[in-house]
Formats: structure tokens, sequence, C-alpha cells
């Protein structure tokens, strides 16, 4: 079955260290892989997608996602944290045939000043 | 300009009741999106509309009944509300469906007491 793990259900990181969330999925073939994020009592916004070729990939607020087929993973990274950064963090994946997404369980992000 | 909107944004109401939540997207896309988050934050998708036609209905109790009048609205209808029934109900839409690239709306929470 289709599915997409998010190993960390919670993580802390101080204001301005760096942060990668992980992501792993299991698929027949690769799907597209997306991050969104979630702030409190929020909906969810698009940070970034893969559809295919360069494995890194930009996305807004200064995140970034590298695709590793080998590993099948798509982890989110940033290189320094806010602390506006705290949310829950969602990975998903969607088969191009399926037109829905599917998501992991979410990684919430907790910043210490 | 509020792309996704949901109404109500809280809901509270006794078992056994039937109640609505309406959904409407000004961003011009073809498919509209149901998805249900639990207390856990786990979500997961109910239905998926485009262009007015049902195109995805997950394994949902047939109390819950989706319907869209246009493809700039899709309404959840759900009868004889049950306990488990308490979540969070996301809004979605996207052009084409195919990409994943979802825009949310802010989420309306259901409380079944």
């Amino acid at each position: 079955a289709q599915s997409v793990t998010q190993p960390d259900i919670h993580i802390t990181v101080s204001e301005g260290a760096s942060l990668e969330l992980r992501c792993n999925y299991s698929y027949g073939a690769t799907p597209y892989l997306f991050w969104y994020v979630q702030s409190p009592g929020q909906g969810l916004q698009l940070l970034l997608k893969y559809f295919s070729g360069d494995t890194l990939v930009q996305g807004i607020k200064g995140f970034e996602a590298e695709f590793k087929r080998s590993q099948s993973s798509f982890n989110l990274r940033k290189p320094s944290v806010h602390w506006s950064d705290a949310a829950e963090y969602f990975c998903a994946a969607s088969d191009t045939g399926r037109r829905a997404l599917t998501f992991g369980s979410g990684t919430r992000l907790q910043v210490q000043p | 300009d509020t792309a996704v909107s949901q109404t109500p944004k809280y809901l509270v109401t006794q078992m056994g009741n039937d109640k609505s939540i309406k959904c409407e997207q000004n961003l011009g896309h073809d498919t509209m999106y149901w998805y249900k988050q639990d207390s856990k934050k786990f979500l997961k998708i109910m239905f998926s509309y485009n262009n007015k036609e049902l195109i995805i209905n997950e394994t949902v109790p047939n109390r819950f009944s989706p319907k869209s009048p246009d493809k700039a609205h899709l309404n959840l209808h759900i009868n004889s509300l049950e306990l488990g029934d308490s979540a969070v109900y996301f809004c979605a839409s996207s052009q084409g469906g195919r990409t994943g690239e979802l825009f949310f709306g802010e989420g309306s929470r259901l409380t079944v007491l």
C-alpha cells in the first residue's frame, strides 16, 4: 500500500540552528512529493514540491528539500530556524493517477529561544 | 480575498444531529477536496470533485454526503452525527488535480457532544 512516513513526531531546535525533518515514502513508482506547513489554527500551506529533475528543490520561507531515490526519502531542511517556523510540518505524496495527496502523520517543530 | 473559505469555522453539536459545512474557492480551480484531520493531526482524504463530478470517495460512512453545485463550491453534509466525527475538516482546491498542489481553507472544527 502507498504510504508516507514521518519518523519524528516532535522536534525541538534552538533559534538559529539548522533543521532537518525526515520523510520516507512507499510507492510503486516515484510519486510527486510535497511538504506542507500548518501553523496553529490554520490550514496547510505548500512549502515546496518535487515532480522530477533536480533532486534539490527550493521552497518558500528559506526551506529546501532533497529527493533521494535510493533511500525513498524527501527530507526537509532549513539552515537557520526562526521562531516563526514553529508549526506542524507534513510530508505528502501523490500518485500521478490518483488526484489526491497521501499525508504523513506530521512532525511538530518547536523552536527554543 | 480568501482563496478557499469554509463556514462555519467552529461547530458544536449533539450526537444524532445533522450539520453542514460549506466551502467556496475563488481561485478558478476545477478540483475540490474534503480532508479530515483527527485529534492526532492525521490528515485523510474523504472526497474529491472535479468539475462537479465525484472522482474520489474514500471509505467514508454514507452519513457523509458531499455536494458540489458548481466547481467553485463543495459542501459537506453529515447526518446522524457521532462522537467519532469530532475532527477538523479541511476543504482544499487544486487545478487539474494531478499535481497535488493544494490550497487549503482554514478548517472547520466540529465537536460532537
